[in-house]
């Protein structure tokens, strides 16, 4: 049974403050995770994708992959109230062929 | 970025009609594609897999005789909620994937009255 587990917040974080998002998964054969933010009644977007250990920035953000830990994370730096929404993290393991299997989501809150 | 598309974005029915959904993939052709449900504050949940000119493949607890899925042409694939009750009312999300990334589409808010 693949997993992939978040805490489901709310996470509130003062405008301008790095947002911390945590996501760990239970299948090693994991080969890509993904974040995507959803806004309330709208379809996710993704935000970044990361496939190897290590970091991966763009922009804003900042995705970590531990693949030994079995944990996924994503830094939201100088975060804006439009960033408020919730997060999704989602792992891979197929080919092409294979749905992704989410998390619950993270609701992160950014107070202005 | 690729483009899915839905249609309709909202449908409200009621109890015991069928509803047709649409997922096209707009700039690129998709041999799978995914069908995804979710309940109000809960994650997307994985209903079944979609492919092109084959039978589509259902996760589990998902029934294959209420949630009819077509995958006709490379860039459409449809999903029939047959005899649709109030328990289906749900947020109906299709997915496709373009350069090793999954593309959703705008969703479909069902209703069923």
């Amino acid at each position: 049974q693949k997993e992939v587990e978040q805490n489901s917040g709310p996470l509130s974080v003062p405008e301008g403050a790095i947002a911390s998002l945590n996501c760990t998964y239970s299948d090693r054969g994991s080969q890509s995770f993904f974040w995507y933010r959803q806004y309330s009644g709208k379809s996710p977007e993704l935000i970044m994708s990361i496939y190897s250990n290590g970091d991966k920035e763009d922009g804003r953000f900042t995705a970590q992959l531990n693949k030994a830990s079995q944990y996924v994370s994503l830094l939201i730096r100088d975060s804006q109230p439009s960033d408020s929404a919730t997060y999704l993290c989602a792992s891979y393991s197929g080919g092409g062929a294979d749905g992704l299997t989410f998390g619950k989501g993270t609701h992160l809150i950014i107070q202005p | 970025g690729a483009v899915v598309s839905q249609h309709p974005s909202w449908v409200i029915c009621k109890s015991g009609t069928s509803v047709k959904i649409e997922c096209r993939s707009l700039d690129f052709q998709a041999t799978t594609m995914f069908w995804y449900r979710q309940f109000p504050k809960q994650s997307l949940m994985l209903m079944a897999t979609s492919n092109e000119g084959s039978k589509a493949t259902y996760e589990q607890g998902v029934e294959k005789d209420k949630f009819l899925i077509n995958h006709a042409s490379l860039t459409l694939s449809t999903l029939t909620v047959t005899s649709a009750h109030p328990e289906d009312s749900s947020f109906y999300i299709c997915s496709a994937t373009a350069h090793n990334e999954q593309f959703f589409g705008p969703g479909t808010r069902l209703t069923v009255l």
